[in-house]
């Protein structure tokens, strides 16, 4: 079954600092894959997607992801962490059978020291 | 372009009590999904509407059911509600299932 891990329910980091957020997912065939980031009180914005092609991708706000399939991973990352950055992340997988439904993980919460 | 909305913001109801929640999608999406994101939990799928069919659904009992309406927006009706259906309800819409989910802010429920 399809599913998705983030190994890390909190990062601290130092604002300036760069960011890497974990995220393995299980999944038979090529996944697509997303990175979301939700702020307090805040539906869910798209941060950046992996559909097939360049393994690197680049998103919104500074961040990309690089798509490993030999590691089952999905790792985001930021050079400088701004502390607007502070939120909550999840990395989704997409299911494709009668419907399109996103498969999430538990997401990793940021935090950014001054 | 209009975003997705959801009305309304906060609920509050008692256990055995019915809810409804309504989600406005975003201009030209035909697609809408329904989220559940209880609190420190990432969301979870509770169904998908598309042009006014129910065409896939997660692993939720018939007390959560749902509509979508000829201008594709939708409803999830909640019946016997139950502590734990205390949650952040979250609303997607798409064109056709579509690449992209776009989200609402949400409705958070909390049952007592």
């Amino acid at each position: 079954a399809q599913s998705v891990t983030q190994p890390d329910i909190h990062i601290t980091v130092s604002e300036g600092a760069s960011l890497e957020l974990r995220c393995n997912y299980s999944y038979g065939a090529t996944p697509y894959l997303f990175w979301y980031v939700q702020s307090p009180g805040q539906g869910l914005q798209l941060l950046l997607k992996y559909f097939s092609g360049d393994t690197l991708v680049q998103g919104i706000k500074g961040f990309e992801a690089e798509f490993k399939r030999s590691q089952s991973s999905f790792n985001l990352r930021k050079p400088s962490v701004h502390w607007s950055d502070a939120a909550e992340y999840f990395c989704a997988v997409v299911k494709m059978d009668s419907s399109y439904k996103l498969i999430f993980g538990s997401g990793t919460r940021l935090l950014v020291r001054p | 372009e209009t975003g997705v909305t959801q009305s309304p913001t906060h609920l509050i109801k008692t256990r055995g009590q019915q809810v409804t929640l309504r989600c406005s999608s975003q201009s030209g999406h035909n697609t809408v999904s329904w989220y559940q994101q209880a609190l420190g939990q990432g969301p979870q799928f509770i169904f998908q509407y598309y042009r006014e069919e129910e065409n896939g659904r997660g692993n939720f009992p018939p007390r959560f059911s749902g509509l979508q309406f000829p201008n594709y927006s939708s409803e999830l009706n909640v019946n016997a509600l139950e502590l734990d259906d205390s949650a952040l309800y979250l609303c997607a819409s798409s064109f056709s299932g579509g690449d992209e989910q776009f989200f609402g802010p949400g409705t958070r429920l909390t049952v007592l």
